[in-house]
């Protein structure tokens, strides 16, 4: 069983909806991460969260917002997405933001319509 | 250019054959290099961190070369269970993680 959990584990919408993406840590870690897991492409990092601060943006379009109230708990609010926003949404945690292993969700399902 | 590059296989194998995958990094600064696996349709789930000096767990080996830049997971006598997608991760920066497209193993029986 994950320490990491997400919800929805699959979500359905269209491209003028708005939803938000749920993870929450049980772990007792610092730093969180979202990633994109896009058929046959590697995970791509979108952001990272240190002590609920954002430490790094990669590039992902404001359509994606991220919100981090406290270390326990991540978000990724979605607003006017396209059909390639279509993938696997995972978020991860690791105790430190440094260079040691993240702790996976088991991820959100997105279809864009 | 990607940051890591994996062979997406698949790599089919008999059990109890011995498989080994490599991964290279563009970046020569990176400093961290994971091996994940990841069942289909699940979350990665971490299998080895990767040392300088190299690391064993059981049937599974991970090795660095730093000068040629890549990283390798030897599995030993393998078992079906093992049929996975194997994802390298390379870490530079300490909030810079790049994964590998993975490697895709069947071990048939």
């Amino acid at each position: 069983e994950t320490g990491v959990t997400q919800t929805p584990r699959h979500l359905v919408m269209g491209m003028t909806n708005k939803k938000s993406l749920k993870c929450e840590q049980h772990l007792g870690h610092n730093a969180m991460y979202w990633y994109k897991q896009s058929a046959k492409k590697p995970l791509e990092l979108m952001f990272v969260y240190n002590f609920k601060e954002q430490t790094e943006n990669n590039s992902v379009p404001s359509r994606f917002s991220p919100e981090c109230p406290n270390s326990s708990h991540l978000f990724l609010h979605l607003h006017t997405l396209q059909p390639e926003d279509s993938a696997l949404y995972l978020c991860a945690s690791s105790q430190e933001l440094r260079d040691e292993p993240q702790h996976f969700g088991d991820g959100t399902r997105l279809s864009i319509l | 250019r990607k940051e890591v590059e994996q062979d997406p296989g698949p790599f089919n194998v008999p059990e109890g054959a011995t498989v080994a995958f490599n991964c290279t990094y563009s970046n020569s600064a990176s400093q961290s290099f994971f091996w994940y696996r990841q069942d289909c349709r699940k979350e990665p789930k971490l299998l080895m961190s990767v040392y300088s000096s190299g690391n064993e767990d059981g049937r599974f080996t991970a090795q660095l070369n730093r000068a040629s830049q890549y990283i390798s997971l030897l599995i030993r006598d393998s078992k079906l269970s093992d049929s996975a997608t194997y994802l390298c991760v390379a870490v530079y920066n300490f909030n810079k993680f790049y994964f590998g497209s993975g490697t895709k193993l069947n071990v048939k029986p």
